[in-house]
């Protein structure tokens, strides 16, 4: 089986830095995403890595190391816009696509 | 435009009476996945399809079975709903395992 593991909730200030957690268990893994799920919306890509190391997309960077089944996501100068769940999701050898347990995040003033 | 369409957005059906969900998608794309959300959680893989491949996940009930005559479309068959299985019901396409997954805006079912 998979597993995928995040914090449930986070809480971050407006402007500021935050870093979502991901740490999975799978097999024939081939690559982690991040997703963002505004409430009644559907799930958006917000980046991708396969290799390890540090993958930035604009305000939004990803991190993965494969030795650690670790990832995360880093969000930079949050936006009040960025207050939404953030999933983060495994894909495998056998085009399985599996999403974490999903973390709140919410921006404050 | 959108590029992976599902219908229809609000759907209600009664007690243990046969729905059908539907998913289209315009990339052409190999692979297409069903998943299904209860609030507050995370999207879980009923099945996917790897183009007529079908690949069903060890813990989706008998109850939903799924049908993609093409590669635009497909189709999530719940043949006797129950109160648990209301849910949104969200369709997806990838190119491939180390793609990006587009989602459709999901139909939301309720049960009555």
């Amino acid at each position: 089986g998979q597993s995928l593991e995040q914090p449930s909730e986070v809480t971050a200030v407006e402007g500021a830095i935050v870093q979502i957690n991901c740490t999975y268990q799978t097999s024939g893994f081939y690559g982690l995403s991040w997703y963002q799920q505004h409430d009644g919306g559907a799930p958006t890509f917000l980046s991708y890595n396969a290799l390890d190391g540090l993958e930035e997309t604009g305000r939004f960077s990803s991190f993965l190391s494969r030795s650690d089944s670790y990832g995360y996501l880093l969000l930079q100068e949050l936006q009040m816009k960025d207050s939404a769940s953030y999933f983060c999701a495994i894909s495998n050898t056998g085009n399985q696509f599996y999403f974490g347990t999903g973390t709140s995040l919410t921006v404050i003033p | 435009d959108a590029m992976v369409i599902q219908n229809p957005r609000y759907q209600v059906t009664q007690f243990g009476k046969p729905v059908t969900l539907s998913c289209s998608q315009t990339l052409n794309h190999n692979v297409m996945y069903w998943y299904q959300q209860k609030s507050s959680q995370a999207p879980k893989l009923l099945f996917h399809y790897y183009d007529k491949d079908f690949n069903n996940e060890a813990d989706t009930p008998d109850n939903f079975q799924s049908r993609r005559p093409n590669t635009s479309f497909c189709f999530l068959d719940i043949r006797s709903p129950g109160l648990g299985d209301a849910a949104m019901y969200l369709c997806a396409t990838t190119g491939g395992r180390n793609t990006e997954a587009f989602f459709g805006q999901g139909t939301r079912l309720t049960v009555v």
